[in-house]
C-alpha cells in the first residue's frame, strides 16, 4: 500500500516560536495533500487542502497566516505553525492522494506540545 | 447535509463476535465511502472502501454493506479479535481529490 511519512513524530516548543511539520509520500506522487488536526478522543478536523504548486485552500476558521502550508513538490508538503501558543497543542495528521482514484493515505501524525 | 453520522460511539464485543458500526449520510452526491482504523497515537489507516454502485464489499474479516436508498452504510467485523480494538471512522467524499468528511468515530473494545 501507499506510504506517507511525517516528521517529526512529536515536538515540544515554547510559546511564540514556529514549528515546521513535514509530510512526504514515499512511494507515489501526491497531487493533493490534506492537513488535519485531532483533539483527544475526537474526530479529524480538516484544516486545509493543498494541490502541488498551488496555494492551499483553508477551511473556515483556520488562520492561514498562522498555519502556513506549502506543497512545493509531488512528494512533500509542509505545515508551519507560526507563533505557536498552548492552544495549538494537538495531533496534526496529513493525508495524501495520488492522481486518479479516491484513496487517501494518512501519515502517522505529529504530536505538538506548546509550553 | 455535509455530515456523516456514525453510531455507536463505543462498542464492546466478545472475542469471536461480530462488530457492527453504522453510518448515515444526507448528501446523495457522495460517491466514495471509506472506513479507517486508528490506534492511539497513530494516523488512520485505510481499511476498506466502497462506491455506491455496489451493495457489499468484503475483504477478509471486514465487510461494508451499503444501502443507497436508505443512505446508510455499515462496517461488519467478523470473528472480532482483541487486536481489532481501535477507533473506527467512516467517511465520505463528493469526488476524487476532495477532502473526506468523517464521522465522529467508534471506539471498539474486543474482550478476550
Amino acid at each position: 500500500g501507499a506510504v506517507v511519512s511525517q516528521h517529526p513524530s512529536w515536538v515540544i516548543c515554547k510559546s511564540g516560536t514556529s514549528v515546521k511539520i513535514e509530510c512526504r509520500s514515499l512511494d507515489f506522487q501526491a497531487t493533493t495533500m490534506f492537513w488535519y488536526r485531532q483533539f483527544p478522543k475526537q474526530s479529524l478536523m480538516l484544516m486545509a487542502t493543498s494541490n502541488e504548486g498551488s496555494k492551499a485552500t483553508y477551511e473556515q476558521g483556520v488562520e492561514k497566516d498562522k498555519f502556513l502550508i506549502n506543497h512545493a513538490s509531488l512528494t512533500l508538503s509542509t505545515l508551519t505553525v507560526t507563533s505557536a501558543h498552548p492552544e495549538d497543542s494537538s495531533f496534526y495528521i496529513c493525508s495524501a492522494k495520488g492522481q486518479g482514484g479516491y484513496e487517501q493515505y494518512f501519515g502517522p501524525g505529529t504530536r505538538l506540545t506548546v509550553t | 447535509q455535509q455530515q456523516v453520522k456514525q453510531s455507536p460511539q463505543s462498542l464492546i464485543v466478545q472475542k469471536g463476535g461480530i462488530s457492527i458500526i453504522n453510518c448515515a449520510y444526507e448528501n446523495t452526491a457522495f460517491d466514495y465511502f471509506p472506513w479507517y482504523q486508528q490506534f492511539p497515537g497513530k494516523g488512520p489507516a485505510l481499511l476498506i472502501a466502497i462506491r455506491p454502485d455496489v451493495s457489499e464489499k468484503k475483504e477478509g474479516r471486514f465487510t461494508i454493506s451499503f444501502n443507497k436508498s436508505a443512505k446508510q452504510f455499515s462496517l461488519h467485523i467478523m470473528d472480532s479479535q482483541p487486536g481489532d480494538s481501535a477507533t473506527y471512522f467512516c467517511a465520505a467524499t463528493l469526488q476524487a481529490g476532495t477532502a473526506l468528511i468523517f464521522g465522529k468515530g467508534t471506539t471498539l473494545s474486543v474482550s478476550s
